[in-house]
């Protein structure tokens, strides 16, 4: 079982709507939380790193929170524009890095 | 730009071939790590290496070894190929967190596209 979980898989939103993208993880201790967006076909690039003592931090329209109590992460979107269309990794350390299978997000016009 | 640079992007080759892929890391950072992302597949781990040496291995067959040189860059090669192998291949680099542990920030190239037909 990966000890890492995304959801949901996939996600088709209208431009300029929000959304929440979640991940649940089982990784312990527990270092950070980093959130990458990937563009198909590209290498991913980070978006927010969580520490232990964060709970929220922002970057630009994307907003990402940390409950490390419950071990759940969330990447909020918000005024969804059409790059924002691409996978969205979350990437949990420990003594090692695991990864979740990513959230597919689609924006449509 | 990452700063990790891949190469090549694209490669085309046929089943039982040998391939090398070659990653030059950012200036600076002594860990390089190689994923395979399978179409719509999320990015598995095959190896890492920090400072010449190998720190981790996931999911790699036996048919894949890499190795990284003295000056940094790293390679990854893939024997007796088979359609299976077809797949973007990433890598990574980062600066060692505190104590040793993997908890820097990635910086990802963007990636080798090897197709086997």
């Amino acid at each position: 079982k990966n000890q890492v979980e995304q959801s949901p898989q996939s996600l088709i939103i209208l431009e300029g709507k929000n959304c929440t993208l979640q991940c649940n993880y089982t990784v312990s201790p527990f270092s950070n939380l980093r959130w990458y967006k990937q563009d198909t076909g590209r290498g991913p690039v980070s978006l927010t790193i969580m520490t232990f003592s964060e709970n929220t931090k922002s970057n630009g329209r994307y907003t990402a929170t940390l409950d490390a109590d419950t071990k759940q992460s969330s990447l909020h979107i918000t005024a969804s524009q059409l790059s924002d269309s691409a996978s969205y990794i979350c990437v949990v350390s420990a003594s090692d890095m695991r990864f979740g299978a990513g959230t597919r997000l689609t924006v449509k016009p | 730009d990452s700063g990790v640079t891949q190469t090549p992007k694209h490669l085309i080759t046929a089943t039982g071939q040998r391939v090398t892929l070659r990653c030059s890391p950012r200036s600076g950072d002594l860990s390089v790590y190689w994923y395979q992302q399978s179409l719509d597949q999320g990015l598995q781990f095959l190896i890492q290496y920090y400072n010449g040496e190998e720190r981790a291995k996931g999911n790699i067959l036996e048919r894949f070894s890499a190795q990284q040189f003295p000056d940094l860059h790293s390679e990854l090669n893939l024997s007796s190929l088979e359609l299976g192998d077809s797949a973007l291949y990433f890598c990574a680099s980062s600066v060692r967190g505190v104590g040793g542990a993997n908890t820097g920030e990635l910086f990802f190239g963007e990636g080798s596209r090897l197709t086997v037909l």
